[in-house]
């Protein structure tokens, strides 16, 4: 597609239950990114992927959180166990190469609130 | 490790007006610095960037940003605000040489009166 994209844009969760987040990075982009913005915050990093490899998973706020990329386009951010604090929007970016400079481009995110 | 400090939450300015958002920054390295903006409910957009070139970088619609290491800033302004303006912008920096790790200020909601 012309863009990054993420499904869903919008999900409410119960506290407990497990959520998946989809990423669709615009085609040929081997870097992808999660960052986790809370609301009036700046997005926080969360992980970066080079095709399939995770290569930093620094930013990961506990190891309910989990990412994958198993064929380096299309990532999924898992959040096990979701609990309020969790409640965020989480953006998804890509990049053509992990070169320096190159422009990260962003999805429209995808909004999480657990209830 | 890097940094950023937006200084102001919200900034407001009258439409004509001169816009002016302040970033300073904390680097180990000498840093790329990026301005985004976000309008509601979207992601993030990239207005533009400074990657060791020259110091001022100018974006599109008058934007532009000098980075000076002197005072470690990276401010944007534009000459004169429109309605279209009104966003929440950020100020973000990277280790050149490992630009996966972004870091984000906290933002600057600019409010435009007419």
């Amino acid at each position: 597609g012309a863009g990054v994209s993420q499904s869903p844009r919008y999900k409410v969760a119960k506290r407990g239950q497990d959520v998946a987040l989809r990423c669709d990075p615009i085609s040929g982009h081997v870097s992808l990114f999660w960052y986790q913005q809370a609301l009036g915050q700046g997005p926080e990093f969360l992980t970066y992927f080079q095709n399939e490899a995770q290569l930093d998973k620094s930013g990961l706020p506990s190891d309910r959180f989990f990412a994958e990329r198993p064929e380096g386009s299309v990532s999924t951010l898992k959040i096990q166990r979701t609990q309020q604090e969790d409640s965020a929007v989480y953006l998804c970016a890509s990049s053509l190469t992990q070169g320096v400079g190159n422009t990260i481009y962003f999805g429209e995110g995808s909004w999480l609130t657990v209830v | 490790a890097q940094s950023v400090t937006q200084l102001g939450s919200h900034v407001s300015v009258s439409e004509g007006a001169l816009v002016l958002l302040r970033c300073n920054y904390s680097s180990s390295v000498p840093p790329y610095l990026f301005w985004y903006v976000q309008y509601p409910n979207q992601g993030l957009q990239l207005l533009l960037k400074y990657t060791s070139a020259a110091t001022l970088v100018k974006g599109i619609n008058g934007l532009e940003a000098e980075f000076q290491k002197s005072e470690t800033s990276f401010h944007l302004t534009k000459p004169s605000a429109h309605m279209s303006d009104a966003a929440e912008y950020f100020c973000a920096v990277s280790d050149p040489y490992n630009n996966n790790d972004m870091r984000f200020g906290a933002g600057t909601r600019l409010t435009v009166k007419p």
